[in-house]
């Protein structure tokens, strides 16, 4: 059983520039989440993949959006980049659409850094 | 907007000690409390979790108290060993929001 991956691993970007973040989930799950998390900060949800269907969205602007693939790999991707949007982005993937009980199990993350 | 509060923020214990982490919420509708556990360079990992109408759950050294008129839970680490050294973060679930995460402690053991 293979577990949730995320590429790239470090990304570099400058101010205004748009980016592509990529997460396969766990094999079986069909749901993936999205998460930023500021450095010294908890994880902040930005929105949830269900069946290629977006099925939930936190409290972010519409710049960060969102893709799941027919095989529930995912994409998170961001406009016209801030300094603030610098941070780990986290994905999560759960075996159904997210019931409270459900594991999440969470790749390791990308690293943006924004100039 | 911090939903889910979190003490301390970050935390020193001697091997074989007591870790004692706190957690506070004002949402009532919030429904189900985990607990993960993150290394530096992974994503979190889940830990152990509690439903509001327990008000203990242990599992191995780990263990949650949960006091749901105060609207608080903790996390207990008994025996604590340097390998626990890492940031652990309480969290907790409404069903639309998704998972609200505290901010998090930084948790070490001394050898």
């Amino acid at each position: 059983e293979t577990g949730v991956t995320q590429s790239p691993t470090h990304l570099i970007k400058t101010r205004g520039q748009q980016v592509t973040l990529r997460c396969s989930s766990q094999s079986g799950h069909n749901t993936v989440s999205w998460y930023q998390q500021a450095l010294g900060q908890g994880p902040q949800f930005i929105f949830q993949y269900y069946r290629e269907e977006e099925n939930g969205r936190g409290n972010f602007p519409p710049r960060f959006s969102g893709l799941q693939f027919p095989n529930y790999s995912s994409e998170l991707n961001v406009n016209a980049l801030e300094l603030d949007d610098s941070a780990l982005y986290l994905c999560a993937s759960t075996p159904s659409r997210t019931r409270s009980t459900d594991t999440q199990y969470f790749g390791p993350g990308t690293r943006l850094t924004v100039l | 907007q911090q939903q889910v509060k979190q003490s301390p923020q970050s935390l020193i214990v001697q091997k074989g000690g007591i870790s004692i982490i706190n957690c506070a919420y004002e949402n009532t509708a919030f429904d189900y409390f985990p607990w993960y556990q993150q290394f530096p360079g992974k994503g979190p990992a889940l830990l152990i979790a509690i439903r509001p109408d327990v008000s203990e759950k242990k599992e191995g050294r780990f263990t949650i108290s949960f006091n749901k008129s105060a609207k608080q839970f903790s996390l207990h680490i008994m025996d604590s060993q340097p390998g626990d050294s890492a940031t652990y973060f309480c969290a907790a679930w409404d069903y639309g929001q998704n998972f609200v995460f505290g901010p998090g402690t930084r948790l070490s053991v001394l050898p």
